[in-house]
């Protein structure tokens, strides 16, 4: 059974720093690619970007290029998501997501975390 | 970066009905990279549809999907009342591109 368990909720101050966690079990964590999309409040979905736990490569959506950094640790099959300089606009539901082989699609999806920006 | 435009924005539906969910893109790409998800309130996103047309694990063949070049679609053939949710298409072609969402809700 392939799983990703993201850790919990978190509240923080404006011009704070998050970071996420995302524990994968049930495959071998470092064929896949991890993803991070994120939810705001009542919106869709927005992709962030992605790591490889192999090589450590990231690719980045512009939108978060310079405040957000994605890394992977592979002796606890865990990949990480932190941004910095938080606004209230980045209040929203974080999810991770196992990467397909071919065809980029997301599967499974971690049960995402809940990060709150407010003063 | 290709945008995926969906409609209708809310499919008002009776149960037994049948589902037909539009995800227009910008420009075309691999039809390879077309996926469709659904996602309930309160809960993570979940595959349905790889490949434009592949139905993931586990997924009822109620849900179909089609398409190529710029439109496609994810039709459901007789709404069960666990498929009320809202469903979305996403795309890669660098970078990754999702869709706006369709709520199906119960009419």
């Amino acid at each position: 059974q392939f799983q990703l368990v993201q850790s919990g909720a978190e509240v923080k101050k404006p011009g704070a720093s998050v970071k996420v966690s995302c524990k994968a079990s049930g495959y071998s964590f470092t064929n896949y690619d991890v993803s991070w999309v994120r939810q705001a409040p009542g919106q869709g979905l927005e992709w962030m970007g992605w790591i490889s736990p192999y090589t450590g490569n990231t690719k980045y959506a512009q939108n978060f290029q310079g405040r957000v950094a994605m890394t992977a640790d592979t002796s606890t099959s865990t990949a990480y998501m932190e941004m910095s300089s938080l606004r209230s606009d980045d209040t929203a539901v974080y999810y991770c997501a196992r990467v397909g082989l071919v065809g980029y699609w997301l599967d499974p999806w971690g049960q995402g975390t809940l990060v709150t920006v407010s003063s | 970066e290709i945008v995926l435009t969906q409609s209708p924005g809310t499919l008002s539906l009776s149960p037994g009905e049948r589902a037909t969910l539009s995800c227009r893109a910008s420009q075309n790409f691999n039809i390879n990279y077309l996926v469709w998800y659904q996602q309930k309130p309160g809960q993570a996103p979940r595959l349905l549809i790889y490949g434009a047309s592949n139905r993931a694990a586990g997924i009822p063949d109620r849900f179909s999907g089609s398409g190529s070049g710029t439109d496609f679609t994810l039709t459901i053939s007789r709404v069960e009342p666990e498929d009320f949710a809202v469903y979305y298409c996403q795309q890669y072609y660098s970078p990754l591109t999702f869709g706006g969402g369709t709520k199906v809700e119960i009419k």
